[in-house]
């Protein structure tokens, strides 16, 4: 079945740093692929998503490109803060039968420190 | 007013109570689903309901009975539960057709069996 892999936290940072969040998927057809987040004690907000291959999803200083060779969808971001500290979970789009569901990654936890 | 909103926030019930979880979509949607999110284990997809039907039942103990009564309101049933129970329940709703349809998530129901 579809699965996702993303890589294991947590992830400890100084502002500022540069972030990359591994993640890899399994999948037949062509899913659409998701980066979600966490805030501490709040449900999950879509941060980024692309639909097809080499779209690039973008969105608060955070980028990931879809990329059908390697599987891949790792999440960038340049410079990060404070405020990013939470959980991040890659996700991709399983539908079957009419029904969009999400296949989701164990997630990361992001601590930035000031 | 946030898209999808969940009560309550917070429960904590004994193995023998019956209790309810309320989710209200308020974005027009026509898909609803609960999810249950515990330490160390993937996002667990417990159910979908398309168009008031519900087209998914991932294996979800009986003790867990959903409901969706429209497609603006689902709930989620629980009676006799377990400790191992004890998790993060959470709500989401997107509107079906097309493909990579963002699946919007509400905060969550922190549940506690005791």
């Amino acid at each position: 079945g579809n699965s996702v892999t993303q890589m294991e936290g947590p992830v400890t940072l100084s502002e500022e740093a540069f972030l990359t969040i591994n993640c890899t998927y399994t999948a037949t057809g062509y899913p659409s692929l998701f980066w979600y987040v966490q805030y501490p004690g709040e449900g999950l907000q879509l941060l980024l998503k692309a639909t097809k291959a080499d779209d690039k999803g973008s969105n608060k200083g955070f980028e990931a490109t879809y990329r059908k060779e390697t599987t891949s969808f790792h999440l960038e971001k340049g410079s990060v803060q404070v405020s990013d500290s939470a959980v991040y979970f890659c996700a991709l789009s399983d539908q079957q039968g009419g029904s969009e569901k999400l296949v989701f990654g164990k997630g990361t936890k992001l601590t930035v420190n000031p | 007013e946030t898209g999808v909103t969940q009560t309550p926030r917070h429960l904590v019930m004994g193995m023998t109570n019956k209790k309810s979880l309320k989710c209200e979509q308020h974005l027009g949607h026509n898909a609803m689903y609960w999810y249950k999110q515990s330490a160390k284990k993937p996002l667990e997809l417990m159910f979908v309901y398309s168009l008031e039907e519900r087209v998914e039942n991932n294996s979800v103990p009986s003790r867990f009975s959903p409901e969706c009564p429209n497609s603006s309101h689902l709930f989620l049933h629980l009676h006799t539960l377990q400790p191992e129970d004890s998790a993060l329940y959470l709500c989401a709703s997107s509107q079906e057709g097309g493909t990579g349809n963002t699946i919007y998530f509400g905060e969550g129901s922190w549940l506690t069996v005791v």
